[in-house]
Parts: C-alpha cells; structure tokens; sequence
C-alpha cells in the first residue's frame, strides 16, 4: 500500500523560503517509473501541478511558477523535497504530494499520473 | 496552458440516483484525461485514467466517457460515501492542467 505525508512549516513570512518534505513509503524511488509530484490547492481555487522528479533523477516543473523551485529526492530515506523562494500571498494553499506513475504515449511524449496522494498540508504565507 | 471547465459547479443528489459530471477543455486533448475524488481533509483519490478506464480498485459504478474536448464521469447507484468533490485533469500537455471541481452533496 502505497502512503504518503506532506510536512514543513504552517506559516512562512513573505519573501521567505518553504521547504516541503513529502515522506513515503509503499514504494521506491529506485524503481524504474516511479516519481514523486507536488500539486498545491489555492484556497477556493483549482488544483495546480508545481512539480516532478523520477527515479531516474529526471524533473519536470510548471513553467508557469517563478519561485526557482528545485525538487530534490533522498533515496534511502524515501522522502523529497520541495523549495519555493521567496513565497508570497497567492502561494498560501494545500499542497499535496503524490505518486507519480511515469507514462508514455506516442502522441504526447511523456506525462506523470498521480496515482496516490497524500491528505495535504495547509501553507499560509502571511506577515 | 490548456484551460478546464467542469459543470455544474455543485449537484445535489440522493442515495441511489444517477449523475452525469462533465469537463471541458480548451483544446483537443485526445482521451488525456484523467477523474479524481476529493474529500474534506483526505486524500485525494485516482478514479479514472485515459476518459474510461477504471483505476483498480474503483467500484465500477462510476464511469467515464468522451474524447477530444468534452468528456463525462458517470456515477451510477450514489452510494453515501460518494459525497465528495470531484476534478478532471488533462495530461495531454504540460502543466497538466485541472478543472475547478465539482461538488456533490446529498439532496
């Protein structure tokens, strides 16, 4: 069975930076096709991809966010991390972490699916 | 950035009925397209992948349909713990956009 749990800090100031670890267990980032994403909820708003890393060390991040957000992955210890820089108000959310299943179509190129997520963890960004 | 819509936005519904969700994208994305559940507190939930096909372990009450830009999840016989929110997302370009979210409650 396949778990995963999101922590870091409730309350992060403006400019500052939020460390997110998403611990896991169920599977192993050694396997080939596994992959660990973070998604984030704006209260009141859509769910929003932020990032991926895969077994094999690959990254996927929206080009859409300008936080320089490096997702990082610590093998042995079944965990990744996720930084955003200097965070502002429209980064308070839930952000999920999920596994992410590595899939292939001809059409498409490569694409992650979520398949099992965590509950989330609420981040306010306020002063 | 491929834009979602889903409607209606929240659906009232009893025990036993039958509800038709639909999303809607804002450009071909062939049968990319992918249900989740979400309830209060919990994990989201991986329902259908590919427009139709049933992640294991679904009950096969719901359901999936449609390709291109207009697609529908079909939840046959409500069951109580089917009161919950529910979301599309397309995979078929980066970022892998979702839609807004259904709500289904109980009537």
């Amino acid at each position: 069975q396949i778990t995963l749990k999101e922590s870091g800090p409730t309350l992060v100031k403006p400019t500052q930076t939020l460390t997110l670890t998403c611990s896991f267990s169920g599977f192993s980032l050694r396997t080939t096709g596994a992959g660990v994403g973070w998604i984030r909820q704006p209260p009141g708003k859509a769910l929003e991809c932020l990032a991926v890393i895969y077994w094999n060390d690959e990254t996927w991040y929206n080009p859409s966010l300008m936080n320089g957000l490096p997702i990082t992955k610590d093998t042995s210890r079944n965990r990744v991390v996720l930084t955003m820089t200097n965070v502002n108000s429209v980064d308070t959310a839930t952000y999920f972490c999920a596994h992410a299943r590595r899939d292939f179509d001809v059409l498409t190129g490569f694409y992650p699916t979520f398949d099992s997520w965590g509950q989330g963890f609420l981040v306010t960004v306020s002063s | 950035d491929i834009h979602m819509t889903q409607s209606p936005s929240s659906l009232s519904a009893s025990v036993g009925d039958r509800i038709t969700i639909t999303c809607r994208t804002s450009q071909n994305i062939n049968r990319f397209l992918n249900w989740y559940q979400q309830k209060p507190g919990k994990a989201p939930k991986f329902l259908i992948y590919a427009a139709s096909d049933l992640q294991s372990g679904v009950p096969s009450r719901f359901s999936g349909s449609g390709s291109g830009t207009d697609f529908t999840l079909t939840i046959n016989s409500l069951q109580p713990e089917d009161f919950a929110t529910y979301f599309c997302q397309q995979t078929y370009s980066s970022p892998f956009t979702f839609g807004p979210g259904t709500i289904l409650d109980i009537k």
